[in-house]
């Protein structure tokens, strides 16, 4: 497709609830990465890939959170026993290259709220 | 850890004045820094990106600074109008780890007609 592409756009979740987000890069780009931006904040770094390799998962902020990407295409960003403070705007992005000079695409975020 | 600070939070100013947007880092030791607008239910669009050895961009009516030795940055818009009206995000990639975005919390802006 054209740009990023994240579903669903809008999760309302139970706490407690296993939660799956999807994100669809621009085929053929390399880097993908996931950002967590809570109400009124910037994003913050959750996780990078290069191609299907998880490069840096420091950000990811408790082991409730996973990411993968097996195919080196589409990834999913999966968290288990959703808490209230999960409740943000995750976006995905992704980049043609594997370095600083990536211009990245930023998809339309997943809104998730957890009640 | 890179800290970025964006100020004001929010401006509010009428169509044709000129905006100022104000970001600093702690680190120096930088590779680059982008400025990106964000529009309600939607992705971050980027536009400007100043590399570590430049000292400014100019994009039409966009214009950013970059003094890395004193960690600023300054994003004028020259003679806005009600279509500016977004969040401004500045971010940085430290020379670290080049491959990470570090974002301030932006400012909002609103341009009255």
């Amino acid at each position: 497709g054209a740009g990023v592409s994240q579903s669903p756009r809008y999760k309302v979740a139970k706490r407690g609830q296993d939660v799956a987000l999807r994100c669809d890069p621009i085929s053929g780009h390399v880097s993908l990465f996931w950002y967590q931006q809570a109400l009124g904040q910037g994003p913050e770094f959750l996780t990078y890939f290069q191609n299907e390799a998880q490069l840096d998962k420091s950000g990811l902020p408790s082991d409730r959170f996973f990411a993968e990407r097996p195919e080196g295409s589409v990834s999913t960003l999966k968290i288990q026993r959703t808490q209230q403070e999960d409740s943000a705007v995750y976006l995905c992005a992704s980049g043609l290259l594997a370095s600083g000079a990536n211009v990245l695409t930023f998809g339309a975020g997943s809104r998730l709220t957890v009640l | 850890k890179q800290e970025v600070t964006q100020i004001p939070a929010a401006l509010s100013v009428p169509e044709g004045e000129n905006l100022v947007l104000n970001c600093s880092f702690t680190d120096s030791a930088i590779y680059n820094l982008q400025w990106f607008r964000q529009d309600p239910g939607k992705g971050l669009t980027s536009l400007l990106l100043i590399q570590s050895s430049q000292r400014e961009q100019t994009s039409g009516r966009l214009n950013a600074s970059l003094d890395k030795s004193s960690g600023r940055s300054t994003l004028y818009i020259a003679a806005s109008q009600p279509g500016d009206s977004a969040t401004y995000l500045c971010a940085v990639r430290d020379r670290s780890n080049d491959y990470k975005l570090s974002f301030g919390a932006g400012t909002t802006v609103t341009v009255r007609a």
